[in-house]
């Protein structure tokens, strides 16, 4: 049983870029959820993709937006970055919606906006 | 809407000893809690959760105390090892099991 993969592991990007982060869940699970943390911090819920479509969505702007795929994996995609955007992105899979206990993440992606 | 905060954040314990990281919460409300253990470099992994009709759970060298009065919750980890280093976390799930995370409290182990 594979566990949650996230690529890029770091990345570098300028103020202004657009960043893309992807997500391959757990085996078995059709719930994504994503999460910035920043340094020092605990992560903050951006939202939720079940079966293809957005379902819950934290206090994050619209450049910030995603995407699943048929294979439940999942994409993040930030546009116009800004400095603050700099932080870990974690991604999280489960078996079902709404069920934080079964949550498995990924190392997360530490994305540096310069 | 609901906020979550860590007392410490950073604990230092003798290896052997036992750790309380202590956590509280605002909303009365609130129905899940959750700790989780970060490793560096890692991902949260999930320890141990508790429900409000609940005020104790054991899980394996760990316990979870729930005080809905002073809505105050605890994570104790007995006889601490060089393994348990890591940040842990006190998450609150939301009315739609949304998580709302703590800030973190490190926990170093002394030898």
């Amino acid at each position: 049983e594979t566990g949650v993969t996230q690529s890029p592991t770091h990345l570098i990007k300028t103020r202004g870029q657009q960043v893309t982060l992807r997500c391959s869940s757990q085996s078995g699970h059709n719930t994504v959820s994503w999460y910035q943390q920043a340094l020092g911090q605990g992560p903050q819920f951006i939202f939720q993709y079940y079966r293809e479509e957005e379902n819950g969505r934290g206090n994050f702007p619209p450049r910030f937006s995603g995407l699943q795929f048929p294979n439940y994996s999942s994409e993040l995609n930030v546009n116009a970055l800004e400095l603050d955007d700099s932080a870990l992105y974690l991604c999280a899979s489960s078996s079902a919606q709404l069920t934080p206990h079964g949550y498995t993440f990924g190392s997360g992606t530490r994305l540096t906006v310069v | 809407g609901e906020s979550v905060g860590l007392h410490l954040p950073t604990l230092s314990v003798q290896e052997g000893d036992n750790s309380i990281i202590n956590c509280a919460y605002s909303n009365s409300a609130s129905d899940y809690f959750i700790w989780y253990k970060q490793e560096s470099g890692k991902g949260p992994q999930f320890i141990i959760d508790i429900r409000s009709n609940m005020d104790k759970r054991q899980g394996q060298r760990v316990t979870v105390l729930l005080n809905k009065t002073v809505k105050h919750l605890s994570l104790q980890i007995a006889a601490t090892q060089p393994g348990d280093s890591a940040v842990y976390f006190c998450a609150v799930a939301d009315s739609n099991y949304q998580l709302i995370w703590g800030a973190g409290t490190k926990l170093i182990i002394k030898p």
